[in-house]
């Protein structure tokens, strides 16, 4: 049973360029969501999907950063216009939701460290 | 507002002795679960351990275990018998599972345990 994983691990990029993250969740888990990190916070909730549907989306998450999940598989973060601000850590999590809403656990992949120069 | 409360920066432990780090939350919602994650200097978050609101009793598992005190709010995790390999950041998390159907957690700002041989 592989893991969550994230993909690039790293990323360097210069401030006005796009970039774009992709998560591929664990199988058959039907949500995913993705967080943002600082250095020496906690992270912070950016949006969440089910199956395909994308149900919540942070205040956080501004006209420049989209998120898809075709097919309720993998799915992609887009940053479009870099800023300095984003450079952070970009956490990926799946669950499986059950009739059990109570106890669905999150799973983490290694995350997306992006540096915008 | 929901809010995690992690006012323990930095902690150091002994190898082979317990350690407690402490944890408080404020939230409405009747129903909600709250969850333990570790991150190590790597970057990526592993699930500990998880307290639903209305479980009778507190959650264990292996060397981990949760202090649930509903009354005062507070979710304090204890390891026992640390080990060198235990010196990570330490994150609580909440998610409200009452009225809202999200699964967003939200987390504290951590602690990091480090374990002195």
């Amino acid at each position: 049973d592989t893991g969550v994983s994230q993909d690039p691990r790293h990323k360097i990029t210069k401030r006005g360029q796009n970039v774009t993250f992709r998560c591929d969740p664990i199988s058959e888990h039907n949500r995913l969501y993705w967080y943002r990190q600082t250095l020496g916070q906690g992270p912070e909730f950016l949006t969440y999907f089910q199956n395909e549907a994308q149900l919540e989306k942070s205040r956080l998450l501004s006209d420049r950063f989209s998120a898809e999940r075709p097919k309720g598989s993998f799915s992609t973060l887009e940053i479009q216009r870099t800023e300095q601000g984003d450079s952070a850590m970009y956490l990926c999590a799946s669950s499986l939701l059950t009739g059990g809403r109570d106890r669905e656990t999150q799973y983490f992949g290694p995350g997306t460290r992006l540096l915008v120069l | 507002a929901q809010k995690i409360t992690q006012t323990q920066p930095g902690m150091f432990v002994q190898e082979k002795e317990a350690v407690t780090l402490d944890c408080t939350y404020d939230t409405s919602d009747p129903s909600y679960g709250l969850f333990w994650y570790k991150q190590p200097s790597s970057g990526e978050m592993i699930f500990l351990i998880y307290q639903g609101s209305y479980d009778q009793q507190n959650a264990t598992e292996g060397r981990y275990s949760l202090n649930f005190q509903k009354a005062r709010k507070s979710a304090n995790l204890v390891i026992s018998a640390s080990q060198l390999g235990d010196s990570a950041m330490y994150f609580c998390a909440m998610r409200e599972t009452g009225s809202s159907n999200t699964g967003k957690l939200i987390f504290g700002q951590g602690t990091t345990l480090q374990v002195k041989p």
